[in-house]
């Protein structure tokens, strides 16, 4: 049973606006969560994260909420650039060094 | 070299053969992780070392065996692998001295098992 879920396989996006990406999880001891970005032939990168203690953090063009009730998790990039076009996952740990991914979002960023 | 390296890149390997996959990590950390990624999957933890030791072994067969010699380096030795092993490999490290578990993954090595 996959406790990590991002049901969209992919997202087309002009540029310069908004790209929302999307998380579900299934474990409620999860308390903390990240969201990687992966470009072809590398590996995931680190973009941002969240405590389960808040339900936003910001960095730049980069926003992630988290909604504990319905164990939902965003991420928003405003302005899209086409540099963002990846692959984007969604990852949550319960304070172990576990990390559960998500099969992952392919965002395209179009001009 | 900065962060995390792993070699080679690409490995195509018959499934008599052995190989063997290395990561080294160049940012102080004190945990490192075996991870597999196969085609419209999630990454799949494999292995997880911390201080040298391993702390989890996720049911993975054991044609796959990890060695960690120090805490910068980090091998998985391949043998008598079968076509579906055929994934992308990555490796990753993390300082599990901070509270949350950020890591930094290496490029990775494609494995193809023919």
């Amino acid at each position: 049973d996959q406790q990590v879920k991002q049901n969209s396989p992919s997202l087309s996006v002009q540029e310069g606006r908004i790209s929302i990406l999307n998380c579900d999880y299934t474990n409620s001891m999860f308390d903390y969560f990240l969201w990687y970005k992966k470009y072809p032939a590398e590996g995931p990168t680190f973009l941002i994260s969240i405590s389960s203690i808040k339900d936003k953090n910001e960095d730049g063009r980069f926003t992630v909420f988290l909604n504990k009730s319905a164990k939902h998790l965003s991420l928003h990039i405003v302005p899209s650039q086409p540099g963002d076009s990846a692959v984007y996952f969604c990852a949550a740990s319960g304070n172990t060094d576990k990390l559960i991914f998500g099969t992952g979002t392919r965002l395209q960023v179009f001009p | 070299e900065t962060g995390v390296t792993q070699t080679p890149r690409h490995l195509v390997m018959g499934m008599t053969n052995k190989k063997s996959l290395k990561c080294e990590q160049h940012l102080g950390h004190n945990a490192m992780y075996w991870y597999k990624q196969s085609a419209k999957k999630p990454l799949e933890l494999m292995f997880v070392y911390n201080f040298k030791e391993q702390t989890e072994n996720n049911s993975v067969p054991s044609r796959f065996s990890p060695e960690c010699p120090n805490s910068s380096h980090l091998f998985l030795h391949l043998h008598t692998l079968q076509p579906e092993d055929s994934a992308l490999y990555l490796c990753a490290s993390s300082d599990i001295r901070t509270s949350y578990n950020e890591q930094f993954f290496g490029p990775g090595t494609r494995l193809t098992v023919l």
